[in-house]
């Protein structure tokens, strides 16, 4: 079955260490992205990637890293520079048509990141 | 002006109940819409796509209104199982630029 997955599902770590989630797709979709939420908030965009070997920073993107070496990999290293690391990541990918035709997210379990 | 507004809720209603939630969008040039549904600590998943004629599969029926520029969902005969989050999400401007309101929360109670 073709779909997102992302790990870990849960990960705890202390404050100053870097961490890197996982994100790997088999839909064969050009778009990836990663989006965080908090608790009574909506979705944020931190990345984005259109195709390979390029990305670009969403509406919060300080703090974090990201890279596309491949079409189905797309993962997120939270630096110890983020302030407030503690949320629940959300990793999605859609077809990359220039026609917005449909293009809706399908999106991973997520993964929850809490900072001790 | 947030791009994308929703009435966070909660709204509880009673089950069988029929219940509408709208959204307003900001960017008139946004071209696909979408409403998702998010389980409390899950992912949130595709509802329905919003056609300009307006779409309905079973109890879920959904409005665009490009001129007041707003969607709605309408849930008809609510089922306890309904209860969840509702996000309305807009996508404008390159498939990249996709925009998520704050979600509104459904509570069906019996």
């Amino acid at each position: 079955d073709g779909g997102i997955t992302q790990s870990p599902k849960y990960l705890f770590r202390k404050e100053g260490q870097n961490v890197t989630l996982s994100c790997e797709q088999n839909l064969n979709h050009d778009a990836m992205y990663w989006y965080r939420q908090d608790p009574g908030q909506g979705l944020r965009l931190i990345y984005y990637s259109q195709i390979v070997n390029d990305f670009q920073k969403g509406d919060i993107a300080e703090g974090y890293s990201v890279s596309r070496e491949k079409k189905e990999s797309f993962p997120l290293t939270v630096t110890s520079a983020q302030k407030n690391p503690t949320a629940f990541y959300l990793c999605a990918s859609s077809t990359g048509a220039v026609v917005p035709v449909r293009g809706e997210l399908f999106f991973g379990e997520g993964s929850r990141l809490t900072v001790l | 002006r947030k791009e994308v507004e929703q009435d966070p809720g909660p709204f509880n209603v009673p089950e069988g109940a029929t219940v509408a939630f709208n959204c307003t969008y900001s960017n008139s040039a946004s071209q696909s819409f979408f409403w998702y549904r998010q389980d409390c600590r899950k992912e949130p998943k595709l509802l329905m796509s919003v056609y300009s004629s307006g779409n309905e599969d079973g109890r879920f029926t959904a409005q665009l209104n490009r001129a007041s520029q707003y969607i709605s969902l309408l849930i008809r005969d609510s089922k306890l199982s309904d209860s969840a989050t509702y996000l309305c999400v807009v996508r404008s401007g390159g498939y990249q630029k996709v925009t998520f309101g704050i979600g509104t929360k459904l509570q069906v109670i019996p």
